[in-house]
């Protein structure tokens, strides 16, 4: 356990309504990310962070926001959901410390009607 | 990040030694191979990661080519509890932000 949680585990939602998905660390790591996973294409970056309020994003970042006001919190936000960002949504921190590992989340199962 | 290339899946024997390759031709030199997997629809877990040594711990061992452009993740004696994706990345361990990405990966099957 690297002390990692997301929350909700699950949430359904309905098409235009805006939806936050949290990330919490235990471990003070500097560099955390979200990765969405579908169906036959693995796993894809959305966002990541290398500090707090330093973030960037990743390949498929359209639809989404990230805030990072501190450390222990990666926050995703679905301005106005789509039934095209119903996905498993999973974060992950990595330990720069030692040798890089990402260490991931349990994942977010969300669907939007 | 380098771009790495894995056959999408493969089956293995239980009891049997699972071997997993990965192409990644473009990789640098100051880039690690990192081999990580998925059971189910549980986040992905780290496996073992190299440079240019093999290397073994009590998952698995990698084996990295001399020239580094591709390695072969092994399972020595591969169970049912085997049975995910496996993912395998290349990336260096500068301390900087990257964006990590992952491919698709190896969907291994391990039978009875």
């Amino acid at each position: 356990d690297a002390g990692i949680t997301q929350s909700p585990r699950h949430k359904v939602t309905e098409t235009g309504t805006p939806v936050t998905l949290r990330c919490h660390q235990t471990e003070n790591h500097r560099y955390m990310y979200w990765y969405r996973q579908d169906p036959g294409h693995g796993l894809r970056l959305i966002h990541y962070s290398y500090g707090v309020k330093d973030t960037d994003k990743g390949e498929v970042s359209d639809g989404y926001s990230v805030s990072r006001s501190k450390t222990e919190d990666f926050l995703l936000t679905l301005e106005s959901a789509t039934s095209s960002q119903t996905s498993v949504y999973f974060c992950a921190i990595r330990d720069s410390t030692t040798n890089e590992k990402l260490f991931f989340g349990s994942g977010t199962q969300l669907s939007v009607l | 990040d380098a771009k790495t290339t894995q056959p999408p899946s493969m089956d293995c024997a239980e009891g049997r030694a699972a071997n997993l390759p990965c192409n990644h031709s473009t990789i640098s030199g100051n880039e690690y191979v990192y081999w990580y997997r998925q059971i189910h629809s549980q986040g992905p877990q780290y496996i073992i990661h190299g440079l240019k040594n093999n290397e073994t711990n009590e998952m698995a061992s990698l084996i990295i080519t001399e020239d580094r452009k591709s390695s072969t993740l092994i399972l020595p004696h591969a169970t049912l509890r085997d049975t995910a994706v496996y993912y395998c990345i290349v990336r260096a361990n500068t301390g900087t932000a990257s964006k990590l990405t992952f491919g698709t990966g190896t969907r291994l099957q391990v039978t009875l």
